[in-house]
């Protein structure tokens, strides 16, 4: 059972470059996030997805995108990376509502480094 | 906008003490997560909380939820080393029928021999 994938787990960015962190979840989870981490900090909702082809921004989206063609991806493209983009992003999953008891799946998270 | 916020940020305590952490929230919501993490890890559910007066327990930790004062408390019960972590709590804000959640800080929890 994997539940939420995160890859790649490091990456080293040069300043302006883009990357993708792709997520994928075999649960067939509706909801889907993205997190970032800063050291020692709290979880920052970048972007979220309650479905295939819906998207939402949270608190942090500038500098990201997000789509979501299928029910299992939810990948994370930022474009001109930036240092204040170096974090831990987490991936995280939910089959539905709270209402129905779901807790959130979380990812083993990425490091990225912009330099 | 929902803010979440965690009392304390940085907890020391003895082994077989008692603590509560605190969890306060901005704006009106019945649905509430407490998490842990470990250094360099990823999150673990421990306890999620649906409704007004919900208690939920597990091993030494125990969770509440006030939804009219908008509290959540996590009860340490005679701690033990293995509990030292750092504890989440996150917030359902709901908009219309979409569950954006938002987490609090954080308290940063050492148990001390």
């Amino acid at each position: 059972n994997a539940g939420v994938t995160q890859t790649p787990k490091f990456r080293i960015l040069k300043i302006g470059q883009s990357m993708t962190l792709q997520c994928t979840q075999d649960m067939n989870h509706n909801y889907m996030y993205w997190y970032r981490q800063d050291p020692g900090m709290g979880l920052k909702l970048i972007y979220y997805s309650v479905g295939a082809g819906i998207t939402d921004k949270g608190e942090v989206p500038n500098g990201y995108n997000v789509s979501r063609s299928t029910t299992e991806d939810f990948p994370l493209r930022l474009e001109l990376a930036a240092p204040s983009q170096t974090s831990v992003y987490f991936c995280a999953s939910k089959r539905g509502q709270t209402y129905s008891g779901n807790t959130i799946y979380f990812g083993e998270g990425s490091w990225l480094t912009v330099v | 906008e929902l803010k979440v916020e965690q009392n304390p940020l940085f907890l020391s305590m003895q082994e077989g003490k008692n603590y509560t952490i605190y969890c306060n929230y901005s704006t009106t919501s019945d649905r509430l997560y407490w998490y842990r993490q470990d250094p360099g890890k990823s999150l673990e559910s421990l306890f999620v909380l649906l409704s007004n007066g919900a208690v939920k327990q597990e091993g030494r930790l125990m969770a509440s939820l006030d939804t009219k004062a908008r509290l959540s408390t996590l009860h340490i019960t005679a701690a033990v080393h293995d509990l030292s972590a750092t504890y989440f709590c996150a917030v359902d804000a709901l908009k219309t029928s979409y569950d954006k959640v938002i987490f609090g800080p954080g308290t940063s929890l050492s148990v001390i021999p």
